[in-house]
């Protein structure tokens, strides 16, 4: 089974409102990463954060870290239809040979 | 800059047709990494180089998977014969490696559909 699983796993918004998804996992992490994958785009890295960090902030986005519950939460305010795609958390983890396992990623809609 | 370059974008073959998937990674960047993204799935990694050394292939199908970074600058993924479970998109990056973390450039990736 995937070392980390995203919650929802489809999310429809408006334009201008925010937008919450999940992650959770399984081990240990040296760092937990999300990505963003536009329709027949490849991935883009959107923001890193380390396991002795609590919170991250990039432009619009808000990553969180829960380490003692083993999850991750990545916040988009005043989301814009740009902001569709899919978004994807993956871990670093020794016990995945510190390479990068990705969840299933949550599937972001918003209507404009 | 370029970016990490894949080609092709789409390939479609019958099964048990060999096929290849050749990657440019990003000028400098020591290490290559090939995933595979099947539908409504995050990507796997498939195997890592450093340089020219396949340093991660453990989750590489050896029996008909194969991949080669000559000169540890491009490189290729081949898979013969193709089986129908093999259709998804596989995906190339790139990270300059050194000491610390240093983020993953992802390719536009191919999209094999195998009939």
């Amino acid at each position: 089974s995937q070392q980390g699983e995203e919650d929802p796993q489809a999310l429809s918004i408006q334009e201008g409102e925010n937008a919450t998804m999940n992650c959770s996992y399984k081990t240990s992490i040296n760092n937990l990463q999300w990505y963003r994958q536009n329709s027949g785009r490849g991935l883009v890295h959107l923001i890193l954060i380390r396991s002795n960090e609590r919170e991250k902030h990039s432009g619009r986005l808000r990553v969180t870290l829960d380490t003692s519950k083993k999850s991750s939460s990545l916040l988009i305010t005043a989301s814009r239809a740009a902001d569709t795609a899919s978004y994807f958390c993956a871990t670093d983890a020794e016990e995945y040979g510190n390479k990068l396992v990705f969840g299933a990623g949550t599937i972001l809609r918003v209507k404009s | 800059e370029a970016g990490v370059v894949q080609s092709p974008r789409y390939k479609i073959i019958e099964k048990k047709q060999p096929v290849a998937f050749w990657c440019n990674p990003i000028s400098g960047h020591n290490t290559l990494y090939w995933y595979r993204q099947n539908l409504g799935q995050g990507p796997e990694l498939l195997i890592r180089y450093e340089n020219e050394e396949a340093v991660d292939d453990s989750q590489l199908p050896k029996d008909r998977f194969s991949a080669e970074r000559l000169k540890g600058v491009d490189s290729t993924l081949k898979i013969q014969p193709a089986e129908l479970g093999d259709s998804a998109v596989y995906l190339c990056a790139s990270r300059s490696g050194g000491l610390g973390y240093n983020e993953q450039f992802f390719g536009p990736g191919t999209r094999l559909t195998v009939l």
